[in-house]
């Protein structure tokens, strides 16, 4: 089984809907992020939570929310979706300590807006 | 403000060339990590390498290497003897302790190796 996984893996919603995307993984990481990928862009943070009580605003967290549900569980929310927040979202994770650590991303998920 | 320029966005280089992509950084903390990953056609994102600001040795692992240069900013990363399964764009990325080591990505660097 993979170690980070998303659900859904693709999604079509309207615009005002409100969406849901969610994240767990297995492998026992403090840290977890959300990333929008968009061409040419590359990857950009939308929130991230280094513990289950800290959460952290990303480059572009205007318009999403998130809730750490438990160490194993991150999910991001639309409130009111709006066609330019059709991308290609993806969790990670990584471990904690003393510097940075290389992220383990889930396989993403598609959403597309109308 | 961090930053990463990844200048060149898509490069086309036949089978057993080598290449080298071009990664620039943008910091103002002596605390820093830098990181390469790269996205197969698949879209799975995969860990490449991972270099803290204090250790600019260059690293070998088989056909990639790595070239860090505090000097110039810049983190490269080379295929020496390129294959079609290289094909993917490549991440370079960068994260800083002030900034409680949050994650800002380059936009990327579309290889394609033709047979």
């Amino acid at each position: 089984d993979a170690d980070v996984t998303q659900t859904p893996r693709n999604r079509i919603t309207k615009t005002g809907k409100r969406i849901m995307l969610e994240c767990s993984q297995t492998k026992g990481h403090d840290r977890m992020y959300w990333y929008r990928q968009d061409p040419g862009l590359g990857l950009r943070l939308i929130y991230y939570s280094f513990d289950v009580k800290d959460i952290n605003k990303g480059e572009i967290s205007d318009g999403y929310s998130v809730s750490r549900q438990a160490q194993a569980k991150f999910s991001l929310s639309l409130e009111s979706a709006i066609p330019n927040q059709t991308a290609l979202y993806f969790c990670a994770t990584s471990e904690s300590g003393q510097g940075a650590y290389e992220q383990y991303f889930g396989p993403g998920t598609r959403l597309t807006v109308t | 403000a961090q930053k990463v320029t990844q200048a060149q966005t898509e490069i086309s280089v036949v089978e057993k060339e080598d290449v080298t992509l071009d990664c620039v950084y943008e910091t103002r903390d002596t605390t820093y990590y830098l990181f390469w990953y790269k996205q197969p056609p698949s879209g799975e994102l995969v860990f490449l390498i991972r270099r803290n600001s204090f250790d600019e040795q260059n690293e070998i692992s088989g056909r990639y290497s790595w070239n860090f240069q505090k000097s110039t900013s810049s983190f490269n990363f080379t295929i020496t003897a390129s294959q079609v399964v290289d094909s993917a764009v490549y991440f370079c990325a960068l994260s800083e302790y002030p900034g409680g080591f949050k994650t800002i990505f380059g936009a990327g660097t579309r290889l394609f190796v033709k047979a």
